[in-house]
């Protein structure tokens, strides 16, 4: 059964700071791995899609790397900007099926 | 390009009354389907899944039931709420193993 860990829960750092997220997860059987960002009431937005295959992905100021073997991802966010300021969950799939399992996130606050 | 579309935005209910929450996703075929709910303080728990018309999955046994009448229409129902039921729902599809996206959510508030 796939269970995912997001930690730290919470984070404050000052503007222009580089960061890692980091999340783990139990199960390496995966195909992917998703991150996302939520703002506060609102819905999930996908920041990145990493591929079995693949070790990394990257967009923008932002940067998600994989090792399934470990059983980790994290997220690098470069120079961080206060609009940053967001709750970051990752997800990954159980085992040979469609359902993602979340972390309960990484509530950042980003400060000017 | 798709969309995906969820309402009502908000909904205040009373305890024991039904309730409907509807999806719908355009610009798209045959995605698969996913309903979740984020309580006050807690993770995304998935309550339902689908692969396909009249194919759903549920994933926690409690009051709410699913279905898929038509290819991108999900719907999420109840006969009668419960407190315990009050949270963000969220609908997200995708197509395949790629990426989820998420429709802007209900709140659903159980009085």
């Amino acid at each position: 059964k796939q269970e995912v860990t997001q930690i730290p829960a919470a984070l404050s750092v000052p503007e222009g700071e580089n960061l890692v997220l980091n999340c783990s997860f139990t199960d390496s059987a995966i195909y992917n791995l998703q991150w996302f960002r939520q703002d506060p009431g609102k819905g999930l937005t996908s920041l990145l899609l990493i591929q079995s295959s693949q070790r990394e992905q990257t967009s923008g100021r932002l940067n998600a790397s994989l090792d399934k073997s470990s059983g980790r991802s994290t997220l690098y966010i470069a120079a961080s900007q206060p609009g940053d300021s967001a709750t970051y969950l990752c997800a990954a799939p159980s085992s040979g099926t469609y359902k993602y399992i979340f972390g309960t996130g990484t509530r950042l606050k980003v400060l000017a | 390009s798709q969309t995906i579309h969820q309402w009502p935005a908000t909904l205040v209910q009373p305890v024991g009354s039904p309730l409907s929450l509807e999806c719908t996703v355009e610009g798209t075929s045959n995605p698969n389907l996913y309903w979740y709910r984020q309580a006050a303080g807690r993770g995304l728990q998935l309550l339902f899944y689908s692969v396909g018309i009249g194919q759903i999955s549920s994933e926690v046994p409690q009051n709410l039931s699913a279905s898929r009448p038509q290819d991108r229409q999900f719907i999420l129902s109840s006969k009668k709420l419960l407190l315990s039921d009050s949270g963000f729902y969220l609908c997200a599809w995708n197509a395949g193993a790629d990426t989820q996206y998420f429709g802007p959510g209900t709140r659903l508030t159980v009085l």
